[in-house]
């Protein structure tokens, strides 16, 4: 059956540390999202892509980047940790644009 | 800033309660209005996915209807179990950036 992934489920690191987690998919969607899950905000957008080599950035993209060098993965990147990068973290797909999407499991990070 | 409004924030009803939540969206570049449901310590799961003024979907005890052009949205369940017990969360897809705008969510507790 076809999955999304992420990974670590969970992680602690350190302020100033950078710090990468996985999304992988094997819906073969063109479409990925990268979401923060925060008390009080609900879903929030970091980044998404519409397939390989595009990325754009979303509502709180500061902090972040990605990278698509393929269909299946996404991954995120905090370049520099902050103890306010504290948060479960989503990848989601789609196969199209306003398509349902398709959740992962979430990744929990802490940055102390 | 464009913003989805939930309400109630959060219900708790009995069991065989029928309820329902509002979701409210900008009328204006509207593409499509997803609801999802998200249970304790798991993914959101797509419930719907609606595009068209006058929309009306179903699954089980759960339907959802859709107004454009005054901006809102309606989720009914009909006869609430406790294993209807969870987050649901609707999202905008907006027209000019491609992309879901979630709302908070209305928590919804059931009791036997």
């Amino acid at each position: 059956d076809a999955e999304i992934t992420q990974s670590p489920r969970h992680k602690i690191t350190e302020t100033g540390r950078q710090v990468t987690l996985a999304c992988h998919q094997t819906w073969n969607h063109n479409n990925m999202f990268w979401y923060r899950q925060d008390l009080g905000h609900g879903l929030r957008l970091i980044h998404y892509s519409y397939g390989v080599q595009d990325t754009n950035k979303g509502e709180v993209s500061d902090g972040y980047s990605v990278s698509r060098s393929n269909t299946e993965d996404l991954p995120l990147t905090l370049e520099s940790a902050a103890s306010s990068q504290t948060s479960v973290y989503f990848c989601a797909s789609s196969g199209n644009i306003y398509g349902e999407q398709f959740f992962g499991p979430g990744t929990r990070l802490t940055v102390l | 800033i464009l913003n989805v409004e939930q309400s109630p924030q959060s219900l708790h009803v009995q069991e065989g309660d029928s309820t329902n939540f509002t979701c409210s969206f900008p009328s204006s570049n509207f593409y499509a209005l997803h609801w999802y449901r998200w249970e304790t310590a798991k993914s959101p799961e797509a419930l719907f996915v609606m595009t068209l003024n006058g929309d009306e979907k179903k699954k089980g005890q759960i339907s959802a209807t859709l107004n454009t052009k005054e901006g809102y949205s309606y989720l009914y369940i009909k006869g609430s179990q406790p294993e209807d017990s969870a987050t649901y969360l609707c999202a905008f897809g907006v027209g000019s950036q491609g992309n879901l705008i979630f709302g908070k969510g209305t928590k919804l507790s059931v009791k036997p």
